[in-house]
């Protein structure tokens, strides 16, 4: 099964600042990477789908990277409504799978 | 506007089974891919399982395999998850989740999930 692994796994950041979320895969899954947002008491949101293309509706703060193994999820200015837990998933290899996640929250 | 309604979430017995249902409507059920995902109390998402557009490729994670059986019924738009066998770890909320395209697994649009709780 493929494993993705997230870090860090808390980002104490201030309204403004910018986020960069990593990613890593215990094998390659090519491009086929996508970002989830969940907020409390939600379902997640897509936000981003093979590594670096933006849902519909996504603001372009939000921006994905990389291939193979290494993948990022930057968010260049954060809004308060930004302060969530971020989820990746790859479609590469069955099982699908998530990572454990990351909390961005307000410093 | 696209929707999906889970249902079918309680209280069972470890060993039980229960069926969830999840009501599509919005979209053309039958051109896009389904799936499962599950989020125990704290805890973060497990995709459960996948099910193509037509129903006739499903995919399971390890963890269900055996027990669980994805379905849907394209002329009712609707998405089922029987499952068998439960165990306390199958405590969870279940949410179904639309795929992009018809074998395409990313999630795009999300139910708001049925709970499912397994104790004795």
């Amino acid at each position: 099964e493929m494993v993705l692994t997230q870090s860090p796994v808390t980002l104490s950041l201030s309204p403004g600042e910018r986020a960069t979320l990593s990613c890593r895969a215990s094998q390659s899954v090519s491009s086929y990477l996508a970002w989830y947002q969940q907020k409390p008491g939600q379902a997640p949101r897509l936000l981003i789908y093979d590594a670096s293309n933006r849902a519909t509706g996504i603001p372009a703060r939000f921006s994905g990277s990389g291939s193979g193994t290494d993948f990022t999820l930057t968010i260049s200015s954060l809004e308060p409504e930004d302060f969530a837990v971020y989820y990746c998933q790859q479609r590469n290899n069955w099982p699908l799978t998530f990572g454990g996640g990351t909390k961005v929250e307000i410093k | 506007e696209v929707q999906l309604l889970e249902s079918g979430g309680g209280l069972v017995q470890p060993g039980g089974s229960l069926r969830l249902s999840c009501a599509a409507s919005g979209f053309t059920f039958s051109t896009y891919a389904m799936n499962w995902v599950r989020q125990a109390p704290g805890k973060g998402l497990e995709w459960v399982s996948g099910a193509s557009g037509n129903g006739r490729r499903t995919y399971y994670a390890d963890s269900v395999k055996g027990r669980f059986t994805i379905s849907r019924d394209n002329s009712k738009n609707t998405l089922y998850l029987q499952m068998n066998s439960l165990r306390v770890e199958d405590t969870a909320v279940y949410n179904c989740a639309k795929g992009r395209g018809v074998d395409d697994y990313y999630m795009d649009v999300w139910g708001k999930g049925t709970t499912v709780t397994v104790s004795s």
